[in-house]
């Protein structure tokens, strides 16, 4: 168990959809990092939260959208889902967002659009 | 453009023959660079981070180094349970974000 708790750890909806991902970071972890991860793409950075405050984004469509509450829990929403968004998608959490250590990262959510 | 290149994309081994897989890297101010492993339906799993050009680490029959342009992960006599996708990242300057590579996914077989 790494500490950093993803749920849910499958889901399955159809097109046009709304689903929301949860993940609740590492003890004492201020960042939260959300990638996506597809066959062909690999890990691709989305956005990147620090207690609670966007730092960055990276290729997150505007479709989808983030927010860190102030426990630091961090949800990922993803609307009107098309076939294509169908992937891993992780959560990643570290202590410092120029931390030399990584980060850790959760089990995953597999999201399935049908 | 920031851009992390891993090869091969599969490799298959047999247990204890030793190989290397490759990371190179186009960045702008690199800040450190990153392996990490992971195994199926799992979260990638943090191995190590290199910083400057000819530093080394190591951490059981894994060794990682870093040049100017690239990274190499050798592996030494290998075994099953080395079998996992390597992914390779690195951090820029200016940012905090990984940028990874696609991986290279190996097979260790007794």
């Amino acid at each position: 168990d790494s500490g950093v708790t993803q749920t849910p750890k499958h889901l399955i909806t159809a097109t046009g959809q709304r689903v929301t991902l949860r993940c609740s970071p590492r003890s004492g972890d201020l960042s939260v990092y959300w990638y996506q991860q597809s066959l062909d793409q690999g890990l691709q950075f989305l956005i990147h939260y620090y207690n609670g405050e966007e730092r960055a984004k990276g290729n997150i469509l505007e479709r989808f959208s983030a927010q860190q509450f102030p426990d630091l829990h961090s949800e990922l929403n993803l609307s009107s889902l098309e076939l294509g968004d169908s992937a891993l998608y992780f959560c990643a959490s570290s202590n410092d967002p120029k931390t030399n250590y990584g980060y850790t990262f959760g089990s995953g959510t597999r999201l399935t659009v049908v | 453009e920031d851009q992390v290149t891993q090869s091969p994309e599969a490799l298959r081994l047999q247990e204890g023959e030793s190989s290397s897989l490759n990371c190179s890297y186009t960045v702008s101010g690199l800040r450190g660079l990153f392996w990490y492993r992971q195994d199926p339906g799992k979260g990638p799993e943090f191995l190590f981070t290199l910083y400057s050009a000819g530093e080394e680490k190591e951490k059981e029959r894994l060794k990682a180094t870093l040049t100017k342009k690239e990274s190499f992960l050798h592996i030494t006599a290998p075994k099953p349970e080395d079998s996992a996708t390597y992914l390779c990242a690195v951090r820029r300057q200016a940012g905090t974000a990984l940028i990874f590579g696609k991986g290279t996914t190996l097979s260790v077989s007794s």
